[in-house]
Parts: structure tokens; sequence; C-alpha cells
């Protein structure tokens, strides 16, 4: 069974600085994709940056990127020169070839950005 | 970008009683899904549908749930006889291919509060 651990409820960062949010994951699979989600008062849920388990390129998205590490099966997001839109929830999620479209979600970090 | 939207944002009903969610999905897409998310917990993949059938379930979707694409625009969540747990913000997401790693497009959420 798949299962997503994010081990920090809340978090906070000052505007402009760089936070890193923690996620950690277990499986079995071989291929399988990871995704960061954000979730901002309005409760929408927007992928952030997603990354296949076969590249080793950790991906990138502008402010976002991510640090993945497969062997230790870590998978932390780096939000760079933080902005105050980017409070939110921040979910760590996955998906694996046995899941079709199953998302397997952690239970978020509650990230705020103080100005 | 397009949205997926869902319809209410609030919806209030007392124990027992039958609830419909609605959910218009992106246009062009093809497989849809519902994701629940109890308040303080993780994020719960439901259901998924494609070409008039359920493709996968879990546990949670029991025989009070079930889905229905009523015209080519609606996707549909009915709740048949609420209980107190099912209190939850539901999610509509959907996607226009389903390959592993697919972008899935979310709504903004239905707040479901049973008394």
């Amino acid at each position: 069974a798949q299962t997503v651990t994010q081990s920090q409820p809340e978090m906070s960062v000052q505007e402009a600085e760089t936070v890193t949010l923690s996620c950690t994951y277990d499986t079995s699979e071989s291929n399988y994709y990871l995704f960061w989600y954000k979730q901002p008062p309005s409760r929408q849920m927007i992928l952030v940056i997603r990354q296949e388990a076969y590249k080793q390129q950790n991906a990138t998205e502008n402010r976002f990127s991510v640090n993945f590490q497969k062997a230790a099966k870590s998978f932390s997001l780096k939000i760079s020169d933080s902005q105050l839109g980017d409070t939110a929830m921040y979910f760590c999620a996955f998906i694996g070839q046995t899941g079709a479209n199953n998302l397997f979600f952690g239970t978020g970090t509650r990230l705020t950005v103080i100005p | 970008e397009p949205e997926v939207t869902q319809t209410p944002s609030h919806q209030v009903t007392q124990m027992g009683q039958e609830v419909i969610l609605r959910c218009v999905p992106i246009s062009n897409h093809l497989y849809f899904y519902w994701y629940r998310q109890i308040l303080g917990q993780k994020v719960e993949f439901l259901v998924s549908f494609y070409n008039n059938e359920i493709s996968e379930k879990s546990e949670i979707f029991d025989d009070q749930f079930s889905v229905e694409r009523p015209d080519g625009s609606n996707f549909t969540l009915k709740i048949r006889s609420t209980k107190l747990e099912d209190s939850a913000m539901y999610f509509c997401a959907s996607s226009d291919n389903r390959g592993l790693g697919e972008k899935l497009f979310f709504g903004s959420g239905t707040q479901l509060s049973v008394l």
C-alpha cells in the first residue's frame, strides 16, 4: 500500500525568503509520479509541480522546485522568493501504475508567508 | 486556464436526507473523479468514471454513493441517506487522459454539512 507523510503541519516564512516543505512516501511500485498541490483559502486544489520517478532531474516551475531523492523516498518542495499569495495548504501526493488516477495525498502543510 | 465548476459551494442537510453534488468538468475531458476531505484530514479518493461507468472506487464509496453523467456536461455525486460522518469537502476533478501522471483539474469543492 502507498503512504504519503508530511511531518510539518504548519510552517511560516518571511516574504522574499526561501522555504522547504518535506514529504516522504512509501511504495513498492517501480514507476510513479509525485505531485505538490496548493490549496489556498478558496479551497481549490491547484497543481504546483509534478515529478516522474524515472526522471533523475528535479522538476522546476518558476519559483517552485523539488528535491527528489528516490532511494530515500523523499520529495521536498522548495519555494524561492516567497510571496504573500503562496500562503496556502500544500499537499504532497503520489500516484502509481496500479492506481490509475487514484491520487494518495499526505495530510498537508499549512504555509503562512509573513509580510 | 479552463476550470472545473462545482455547485453548490456549501450544502447543509439533515441526517438521512439525499443530496446531489454537481460538477461541470472541463468540456473536452473524458475522465471524471470525486475526492473528499474531512476537516483536518487528508484528501481521499472516492471514485473515477469514464465512458458512462465507474472505473475504480474506494472502500469509502459504498452503496450510499452513486455517480452519474446525466447529460453531456454535468457529473453528479449522490449520497442517498446522509450520515454525520459524510460531512466533508467534496472535490470533483477531470482529466483529458488517463495516463500515469496525467494532470487532474480540481474544482473548488462543495462543503457538505450533515446535521
